[in-house]
């Protein structure tokens, strides 16, 4: 089956420091998703990515679709400590006859230190 | 008030016992999931179900069983627990003109002695 890599599995930085994260697939994606989890919360979608290259912001978040639409990374700009969470990729592939299913890369943990 | 809800948010069970989770939603998805969350496996795929006549199952349906009762509503049963069934469960939805977008519970901490 499609699997993600995601990168880095944790991160540990300062405040104000930006932050960069990323997800690759060895199969094309249709469709990448980021989500945030907090402690003892369900994911929260923070954008969605539809076309390849696309660069999609919300705050202080960017997302981009690789070209090659087997990638996809996250960006945050001036991190602040309730940005500290796990962060999770996700992706729909091409194949019809999984066009329920997305796959979740295993998340990266962001710990900022104020 | 939140659009997908969970109910326990946590429970503590016995080897052998039979639990059921269950899920609403107000969002008005036809689309409805159950994952499990296991830490250094991320998130995966037990059933869904597409509507109310739909059940399908995912990657690790082995063990479990669902039902989907009404469009909001979609349970998720554990017939005879076992500790390694102990996990994070979340229900999730989609639907309307973005379908791959999904939308999660709370999720409930379920743990089986």
């Amino acid at each position: 089956g499609q699997q993600l890599n995601q990168s880095p599995q944790s991160m540990f930085i300062q405040e104000g420091e930006d932050v960069s994260m990323n997800c690759t697939s060895s199969s094309i994606f249709n469709t990448w998703l980021w989500y945030k989890q907090d402690p003892g919360e369900g994911p929260v979608l923070l954008i969605a990515l539809y076309k390849a290259g696309e660069l999609t912001s919300n705050g202080r978040l960017t997302a981009q679709f690789g070209i090659t639409r087997k990638d996809s990374f996250l960006n945050i700009s001036a991190s602040i400590p309730s940005d500290v969470g796990i962060y999770f990729c996700a992706g729909r592939g091409t194949d019809g006859g999984s066009n329920y299913k997305l796959t979740f890369g295993k998340g990266t943990l962001l710990t900022v230190n104020p | 008030d939140a659009d997908v809800t969970q109910t326990p948010r946590n429970r503590i069970t016995k080897t052998g016992k039979r639990i059921m989770l269950e899920c609403s939603q107000t969002k008005g998805h036809d689309r409805m999931y159950w994952y499990r969350q296991d830490p250094g496996l991320g998130l995966r795929l037990i059933y869904y179900s597409f509507d109310v006549k739909d059940i399908n199952k995912g990657e690790i349906s082995d063990g479990y069983s669902v039902s989907r009762q009404a469009q909001a509503k979609f349970s998720l049963s554990l017939e005879s627990a076992i500790p390694n069934q102990t996990a994070l469960y979340f229900c999730a939805t989609s639907g309307g003109s973005r379908l791959n977008e999904q939308f999660f519970g709370p999720g409930t901490r379920l743990t089986v002695l």
